[in-house]
């Protein structure tokens, strides 16, 4: 089974302030995602990859920097956050082909918080 | 761009009733949709992806899907308290990413004993 593990599980930092979060997906999976998670709006798509170097813009990619360094790591970067951003992060990783190209695996959430 | 709701907001039902969550989506070319589950503070559950007009069971838990009016509701039968949760509709355009989803805000489940 697939595992896609964030850290931290949970950050608190001041408005300004510098913040990385992290993913590794375990099984190569081609395509990783950001998502955020606020009350009243479900997930929305912050950043995607479809492999190690590429980027991809998603709905609410404003404040938000990505980085994916390999095919296992993707970063979701805050340079100067804001308290709109306090939120409950989520990774995700997909295959693009074979038996799991439908199976979505999330991670278990960064929950951050921006006084 | 295309936007999903859920109805109603929050429902509550009684051990054993039947519960019926309703969502619309707005492009009729979404080829995959998916049913997914939240206990509070936890992380997604998939319940039951379903991919053409018609319906798909999973356990106690069936999509219906009708693309002509736009709608994919999800029937869980005889839920237990248990089954207390957010559940959340995701809907793929055709063509994407199958993680460019968009999810709709929910529906807050209560299970009454």
């Amino acid at each position: 089974e697939a595992a896609v593990t964030q850290s931290p599980r949970n950050k608190v930092t001041v408005t300004g302030g510098n913040v990385t979060l992290s993913c590794r997906q375990t099984n190569s999976h081609n395509y990783m995602y950001w998502y955020r998670q606020d009350t009243g709006h479900g997930l929305r798509l912050i950043h995607y990859s479809y492999g190690a170097g590429n980027l991809q813009i998603g709905d609410v990619p404003d404040g938000y920097k990505a980085t994916r360094t390999t095919q296992e790591d993707f970063f979701l970067l805050l340079e100067l956050a804001s308290p709109s951003q306090t939120s409950l992060y989520f990774c995700a990783s997909s295959d693009a082909g074979g038996p799991s190209a439908e199976t979505l695996y999330f991670g278990s959430g960064t929950r951050l918080t921006v006084l | 761009q295309q936007k999903v709701q859920q109805s109603p907001e929050s429902l509550t039902v009684s051990e054993g009733a039947m519960a019926s969550l309703n969502c619309t989506f707005s492009d009729r070319s979404s080829d995959n949709f998916r049913w997914y589950r939240q206990h509070s503070g936890k992380g997604l559950e998939v319940l039951v992806s379903i991919f053409s007009d018609g319906e798909k069971e999973e356990g106690s838990f069936t999509a219906h899907l009708n693309r002509a009016s736009l709608h994919v509701f999800l029937h869980i039968r005889e839920p237990q308290p248990s089954d207390s949760a957010l559940y959340l509709c995701a809907v793929r355009a055709r063509g994407s990413a199958l993680g460019r989803l968009h999810f709709g805000a929910g529906t807050q489940l209560i299970v009454i004993p």
